[in-house]
């Protein structure tokens, strides 16, 4: 089965400081990637997905990017972070019609 | 406009008896349904899936039933568990969607010892 890392686990910035969140995915080839964020008292909210190297597509519009330099990246950008950003990102992976593996998660909270 | 929803926030079930977690959605096209459960600060695991083709699938103590006339699903866990206490969200697939999964809301199940 699929193993999705993700890091850093808690991450403490400033408003106006940058963000790069980094997921990388073992046991699968080309998969779909995804970064989804919950809020306090929201469910789960796809913010992008890839379905390969170089393509993202955006669900919201907001202020962070993703890039997929590689098969198995994914990362979550900021070039400067607003308090509503703060939340729980998710990056999670999946092939075809297969459930979606799900990483361990980052709690961003900026100040 | 949610195309998933989970209208209940939370549900408080005592450990032996049967937990009913309700999902509806809106969108005729979704045809793959999933439940994951999360525990705090960790990410979903995933529990069971259901496609449209079927009205209900078991996998242990876990049932999901589809009504798709009535575009709405459920998780029955039977028994429920104090380990079972966790958030549980429904999601559900387009075809043809790139696979994106959209997720309800969730509902917090507790289950009192």
């Amino acid at each position: 089965s699929q193993t999705i890392h993700q890091w850093p686990a808690t991450l403490v910035q400033p408003v106006g400081s940058p963000l790069s969140l980094e997921c990388t995915v073992e046991g699968t080839s080309n998969p779909n990637l995804y970064w989804y964020r919950q809020a306090a008292g929201r469910g789960l909210q796809l913010l992008f997905y890839s379905v390969g190297i170089g393509q993202i597509s955006s669900e919201v519009p907001q202020n962070l990017s993703a890039s997929r330099p590689q098969d198995r990246q994914f990362i979550l950008s900021s070039k400067k972070l607003l308090l509503s950003d703060s939340g729980f990102y998710l990056c999670a992976s999946r092939q075809g019609r297969l459930k979606a593996f799900f990483g361990q998660g980052t709690r961003l909270t900026v100040v | 406009d949610q195309q998933v929803k989970q209208n209940s926030p939370s549900l408080s079930v005592q450990e032996g008896r049967i937990s009913i977690l309700n999902c509806d959605y809106t969108n005729s096209m979704f045809d793959y349904f999933l439940w994951y459960k999360k525990y705090p600060a960790e990410g979903p695991t995933f529990l069971i899936s259901i496609s449209s083709i079927k009205d209900k699938n078991e996998d242990g103590r876990f049932t999901v039933f589809l009504n798709k006339s009535a575009k709405h699903l459920s998780l029955h866990i039977v028994p429920s568990q104090p380990g079972d206490s966790a958030v549980y969200f429904c999601a559900a697939s387009e075809v043809g969607s790139q696979g994106n999964l959209i997720f309800g809301k969730g509902t917090k199940l507790s289950v009192k010892p």
